[in-house]
């Protein structure tokens, strides 16, 4: 099952905050954050491997509550190259496919 | 640039033909997934292989779509008698370990940018 997102878009003036949550009804091993930009790559950004661990990439942070079964990340002073979709991925049980939330599409404005 | 090498990045095919889509991984990785995005959704996995073997095909329709991981060259992604419903954007992802979440390892899938396949 993949994991679900929220909210489904959210829209930001430069410098502005957003945060961005992953939820899973399934246990959670990990959780893996990709931001794709329209027509591109989807470009890693992090992997939350273990309950509660904050990590973060340039001002954008997450964290991982595995009792919770969730992900939330956070996009701290937006700015315009925040822009993009914001998909979290969660392993399955063999630890190799990620299954990717629907996305979260963000957009910064000046 | 030794990052995931797909191509072609854009592909045409009319109703019936063949597409087949190739993948080129990072360097030192041995790991190849492909992944089907339909247009305004996420990411569908389809298929993990190492070389020369499929591990898992399970997001994989059960006809017309096969993949392969030869021992020499890339990864190719083939879809026999394509439907307009084939239409979307495949993308391959390479990593160096399989255990990606559990343990130690902390290695992402590092994604190649796609190829756009158009069914007229």
């Amino acid at each position: 099952q993949q994991p679900v997102q929220s909210p489904q878009a959210v829209i930001l003036r430069e410098g502005e905050d957003a945060v961005i949550n992953c939820s899973s009804s399934k246990a959670l091993y990990s959780v893996h954050w990709y931001r794709q930009k329209h027509g591109e790559a989807p470009v890693f950004l992090m992997i939350l491997l273990k309950g509660g661990e904050q990590k973060g990439h340039d001002k954008i942070s997450a964290s991982f509550n595995e009792k919770k079964q969730q992900s939330s990340l956070y996009l701290t002073a937006s700015q315009l190259s925040y822009s993009g979709t914001y998909f979290c991925g969660t392993p399955d049980e063999n630890d190799y496919k990620l299954s990717f939330g629907a996305g979260t599409t963000v957009t910064v404005r000046a | 640039n030794a990052g995931v090498m797909q191509n072609p990045r854009h592909l045409v095919r009319r109703r019936g033909q063949e597409a087949r889509l190739r993948c080129s991984p990072m360097k030192g990785h041995s790991h190849v997934y492909w992944y089907r995005q339909l247009p305004e959704e996420g990411l569908k996995f389809m298929v993990y292989l190492q070389k020369e073997n499929i591990i898992d095909e399970s997001g994989m329709p059960k006809e017309r779509f096969s993949a392969e991981f030869p021992k020499e060259g890339p990864s190719i992604l083939r879809i026999q008698q394509v439907v307009r419903g084939d239409s979307a954007a495949y993308f391959c992802a390479s990593s160096p370990t399989r255990r990606q979440g559990l343990g130690n390892s902390n290695q992402p899938q590092h994604f190649g940018d796609g190829t756009r396949l158009s069914i007229l």
